[in-house]
């Protein structure tokens, strides 16, 4: 069946580091990918997507490729700042729902 | 903008007795889905709706949990004789329905604690 794995975490970096999340997918056809993130205290936000092979999605400095041969959308960012900590979630959207990875918690220090 | 809403934020209840959980989606949106997230996991697929229809029921969906949309907008979801092992964060969320590349758009939770 369908599953998403994600790198374990706590990831502890500082500020202005570069930030990498590994996720790998294992599905039939073609989904769509997503990261979420969830900041401490609230709900989950989508932060980007990708629709097919070779999509990149991007926003607020992050960015993530969808990559087909290697099945995976790593997510990663030039330099993070203390305001990115949060959990994120890798998704892959598959006939209607959501299959999401167990999240990993990045924490930023100044 | 008004985004998905939840109610209650927490419940916290006994072991045995019935809970019910309401969910808001944004308003033009006509799917609408159930997950549950427990601690230090992502969030699993529980159900969801396109329109009134219920299309899909996860195998976590026990017989003891119920999921409504009646007119094709609000949305509940109740459990019967609560168990421990339901504690969790309840989350809704709601989407246009066009394929599975259409992002889904989720409210704050439901947090269920059982004593």
């Amino acid at each position: 069946g369908n599953s998403v794995t994600q790198m374990e975490g706590p990831v502890t970096l500082s500020e202005e580091a570069f930030l990498t999340i590994n996720c790998t997918y294992t599905a039939t056809g073609y989904p769509s990918l997503f990261w979420y993130v969830q900041y401490p205290g609230e709900g989950l936000q989508l932060l980007l997507k990708a629709t097919k092979a070779d999509d990149k999605g991007s926003n607020k400095g992050f960015e993530a490729t969808y990559r087909k041969e290697t099945t995976s959308f790593h997510l990663e960012k030039g330099s993070v700042q203390v305001s990115d900590s949060a959990v994120y979630f890798c998704a892959l959207g598959s006939q209607g729902n959501l299959i999401f990875g167990k999240g990993t918690k990045l924490s930023v220090k100044p | 903008d008004t985004g998905v809403s939840q109610d209650p934020r927490h419940k916290i209840t006994k072991r045995g007795q019935n809970v019910t959980f309401r969910c808001d989606p944004i308003s033009e949106h006509n799917r609408l889905y159930w997950y549950r997230q427990t601690l230090g996991q992502g969030p699993e697929f529980l159900t969801y709706f396109q329109n009134e229809a219920q299309l899909e029921k996860s195998r976590l969906l026990s017989d003891r949990f119920s999921a409504e949309r009646p007119k094709g907008s609000f949305s509940t979801l109740e459990i019967q004789r609560t168990e421990q092992g339901d504690s969790a964060m309840y989350l809704c969320a709601s989407s246009l329905a066009q394929g599975s590349n259409q992002p889904q758009h989720f409210g704050d939770g439901t947090r269920l604690s059982i004593l």
